[in-house]
């Protein structure tokens, strides 16, 4: 299985902050990546496909961008409503896989 | 605005048999251009892709549960449900339905918790 890695695991930021997250695949998968957002208790919610693609509905402060097997999620100004887990996923190569999660919380 | 919903026993013992079902309202399982997917997570830990069907009823799933996974679709129902044989400890996990153009889920239902213990 293609393994997926994200960086930093979590981390801490104010709102009003630009916050960068790296998805890092064992593989090359092109453009075959997505970016989902969870909080506790919740389901995920789709926020980007094909790497760079917004989701119908997500807001326009996420921004993804990567190929091959480097990866950013990046959120443009931090909302109270963003501090959540982010996950990456990769379905390039069968089966998909889920990265580890990166948390992002309240400075 | 397509939704889904999970529903099935919360509480398994070792050795039996996991069986969800997802009931979709606002979408046509029926009108085809979507799969219709399985994801679980575990307490704590990241997702894994369990498996889809499509309308035409063609399947994949995960090599890692291949051997104990269906998944199956009512169009009648608008519903699709999962069954997992001879589950343990390690099933225990919020499982959900999702639906996806491809195997990327783009809306999910609310989850369920399975838990399997003696």
């Amino acid at each position: 299985d293609i393994q997926m890695t994200q960086s930093p695991s979590s981390l801490s930021a104010s709102v009003g902050d630009r916050v960068t997250i790296t998805c890092r695949a064992s593989q090359d998968i092109s453009n075959y990546l997505a970016w989902f957002q969870q909080k506790p208790g919740k389901a995920p919610k789709s926020l980007i496909y094909a790497a760079s693609s917004l989701q119908s509905g997500a807001p326009s402060k996420f921004s993804g961008t990567g190929s091959g097997t480097d990866f950013t999620l990046t959120i443009s100004s931090l909302q109270p409503e963003d501090f959540a887990t982010y996950y990456c996923q990769q379905y390039k190569i069968y089966p998909p896989t889920f990265g580890p999660g990166t948390k992002v919380d309240i400075k | 605005q397509v939704q889904l919903q999970e529903s099935g026993p919360g509480l398994l013992k070792p050795s039996q048999t996991l069986s969800l079902t997802c009931t979709v309202s606002g979408a046509s399982i029926r009108s085809g251009y979507f799969y219709w997917t399985w994801i679980r997570q575990p307490a704590g830990k990241t997702l894994e892709w369990i498996g889809r069907i499509y309308v035409s009823e063609t399947t994949n799933y995960n090599p890692s549960l291949k051997s104990r996974v269906t998944i199956s679709v009512d169009t009648s129902k608008n519903q699709f449900s999962l069954k997992l044989i001879s589950v343990t400890a390690s099933d225990t996990a919020v499982y959900y339905c999702a639906r996806s153009r491809g195997y990327d889920p783009e809306n999910w239902g609310q989850g369920t918790l399975v838990t399997v213990s003696s």
